[in-house]
Order: structure tokens, then sequence, then C-alpha cells
């Protein structure tokens, strides 16, 4: 199987604040990483596309000073979410893709994270 | 356009019903793989099943079953027998070899409630 993690699974911060996601592909090397946003009773919507080591493909109307991603290594990928307002309060979720296909981890498959839900008060 | 539809916001069954979720696709490409994904109160997708677009082979797992029509670009999900645990959002989803398989479509979801 694949593991993914995400830490924090729950945050709270305050308006103006900055505050950072981490996610962890744990027993493979993940070459591309997704973050997607989920809104109450809403559909994940993709943010953005992260390789490793090349600066991150972010969606079109997604703002890329303020939700900063940077996949420093094959495991993990952080999102900073800066400077934030109560309308950014959402659930983050990630994946991880592993184009390697070894393990039985299949080269087509998201396996996601369990997710982060953002307060911000 | 919405590439994935799944037009049922909403159903509510009696346990031991057997019910369908709907879940209809839009693509261009001829390589394409269809996924279902569950997401109970938690939040974390559970993932259920991944097709490929050149197998249309229905597939049965447990009470789990799909139904995959490339004629009416459909990918139905039937769970026989529901129960209580069943009760949560599922999610259809598309990713196609256009964009090497990098964006996932989702449907808006569909919530199931199962009363005992």
């Amino acid at each position: 199987g694949a593991v993914v993690s995400q830490h924090p699974s729950r945050v709270i911060c305050k308006s103006g604040t900055s505050v950072k996601i981490e996610c962890r592909s744990l027993d493979f090397q993940a070459t591309t990483m997704f973050w997607y946003r989920q809104f109450p009773k809403k559909s994940l919507m993709l943010m953005a596309t992260s390789n490793e080591g090349s600066k991150a493909t972010y969606e079109q109307g997604v703002e890329k000073d303020k939700f900063l991603i940077n996949h420093a290594s094959l495991t993990l990928s952080t999102l900073t979410v800066t400077s934030a307002h109560p309308e950014d309060s959402s659930f983050y979720i990630c994946s991880a893709r592993d184009l390697s296909g070894k393990g039985g981890r299949q080269r087509y498959e998201q396996y996601f994270g369990p997710g982060t839900r953002l307060t911000v008060t | 356009a919405q590439k994935v539809t799944q037009a049922q916001t909403e159903i509510s069954v009696v346990e031991k019903e057997d019910v369908t979720l709907d879940c209809v696709y839009e693509t261009r490409d001829t390589t394409y793989y269809l996924f279902w994904y569950k997401q109970p109160p938690s939040g974390e997708l559970v993932f259920l099943i991944r097709r490929n677009s050149f197998d249309e082979q229905n597939e049965i797992s447990g009470r789990y079953s799909w139904n995959f029509q490339k004629s009416t670009s459909s990918f139905n999900f039937t769970i026989t027998a529901s129960q209580v645990v069943d009760s949560a959002v599922y999610f259809c989803a598309l990713s196609e070899a256009e964009d090497n398989f990098n964006k996932f479509y989702f449907g808006s979801g569909t919530k199931l409630n199962v009363k005992p």
C-alpha cells in the first residue's frame, strides 16, 4: 500500500498569521504531490501540483503568494497559508503519486492524506 | 463544463436496501481512469475502485459493484444490502492521459444516509 500523512490534522489560527501544513509520503518517494481544498459540503478542488525540486504549478484562481508550496524532498511537501483570513478556513488534502510503479503502487493513482482542517478566527 | 457529474446530492435509504450512486463523465480522451472514493465524516478519502477506459467489465467486491458503460459515459456504483457504516459522501473522479493523469476531476459528491 501507500501511506500519506498530514500534519497537523487540525489547526486554529488567528487572522493575519501564517500556518504551515505538511504532507509526507511515508513508504514511497513521491515525485509529484498535489494540494486540494474542500469547502464544507463541497467537492475537492485542485489548488496546485508540485514536483520535487521545482516550482509548483497553480490552478487558475489560486494565489501563489498566499498559498506557498514547497516540495523540498521526495517525501515532503508543505503548504503555507500566509496572512490567513477567515475565508481561508477549509479542509486541505494532499495527495502523492509514485511514478516508479514499485511496491505494487499504481503509477496513475493518487494516494491521499487524511486532510487538515484549518479554522481561521 | 463539468467533467464529472454526480446528479444525486443526497440519498437516504433504510438499512438493507440496495442503492445506486450515479456518475456521468465527459472526456475527449480515449485513455482515462475513473475512480470512486468514500469520505466518511472524519474527512479522509478512502479509495474504493479504479477503472481504466479499456476495461468495461463490471466489478463486484463484496456488497459493492460498479457498472462502467462507455456508451453512456457512466460509471455507476451500487451498494447491496446497505449498512449504517456505509453512510458517507461518495465521490466519483476522472483522470486523463492528456495531462499525464495529473489532474483528478472530482464530481460534487453524493451524500448517502443509511438509517437503521
